[in-house]
């Protein structure tokens, strides 16, 4: 029973481009969503975040968008650099600090 | 820099031999938790301290066990590793309710 899906396992997108990432989720529960960036041999890096009580949360090239209704978050990067390469882990919570992710999803940035 | 530690970054073991993996954090978070992640999947939680109490999920097997001696270092004890527990073990922390912060990883081999 996988409660939160990343659908896309792997994105290709042109520097300088939008690259728009794809959560969605099952558990109405859940009030706290994030979204991790992983390169390779490294532990997860917090990029965003955004509460059930919001829409949207923007940080720089980065805005989360939530809607609640749908049970669909996206993360969309703009515009989008080679730096930006690595996989992109959703996750979501309900209060009591368990994190549920995603399977990933892995974003290439094209020069 | 507050941050998460995490040692060795690798680990070499053999079948059946235990091995201990270390995270410590100055970060002075009260929770502490410890992820197995396995190529192109989420990473599973295994167990989270909050403060000194123990959390088990109730999936994780018997051959994992965890100590958190103080507010700064968390030990994931691996009793018997079999050849399906290499994967990256991942450390985080978070107070309350809030993000939860990872280290780097330790990939662990078991020949």
């Amino acid at each position: 029973d996988q409660q939160v899906k990343q659908n896309s396992p792997s994105l290709s997108v042109q520097e300088g481009r939008i690259s728009i990432l794809n959560c969605d989720y099952t558990n109405s529960m859940f009030d706290y969503f994030l979204w991790y960036k992983k390169y390779p041999a490294e532990g997860p890096t917090f990029l965003i975040s955004i509460s059930s009580i919001k829409d949207k949360n923007e940080d720089g090239r980065f805005t989360v968008f939530l809607n609640k209704s749908a049970k669909h978050l996206s993360l969309h990067i703009v515009p989008s650099q080679p730096g930006d390469s690595a996989v992109y882990f959703c996750a979501a919570s309900s209060g009591a600090q368990k994190l549920v992710f995603g399977q990933g999803t892995r974003l290439t940035i094209n020069p | 820099d507050a941050m998460v530690i995490q040692n060795p970054r690798y680990q070499v073991t053999q079948f059946g031999k235990p091995v201990t993996l270390s995270c410590s954090q100055t970060l002075n978070h009260n929770v502490m938790y410890w992820y197995q992640q396995k190529s192109s999947q989420a990473p599973k939680l295994l167990f989270h301290y909050y403060d000194k109490d123990f959390n088990n999920e109730a999936d994780t097997p018997d051959n994992f066990q965890s100590r958190r001696p103080n507010t700064s270092f968390c030990f994931l004890d691996i009793r018997s590793p079999g050849l399906g527990d290499a994967a990256m073990y991942l450390c985080a922390t978070s107070r309350v309710t809030d993000t939860q912060y990872f280290g780097p990883g330790t990939r662990l081999t078991v020949l």
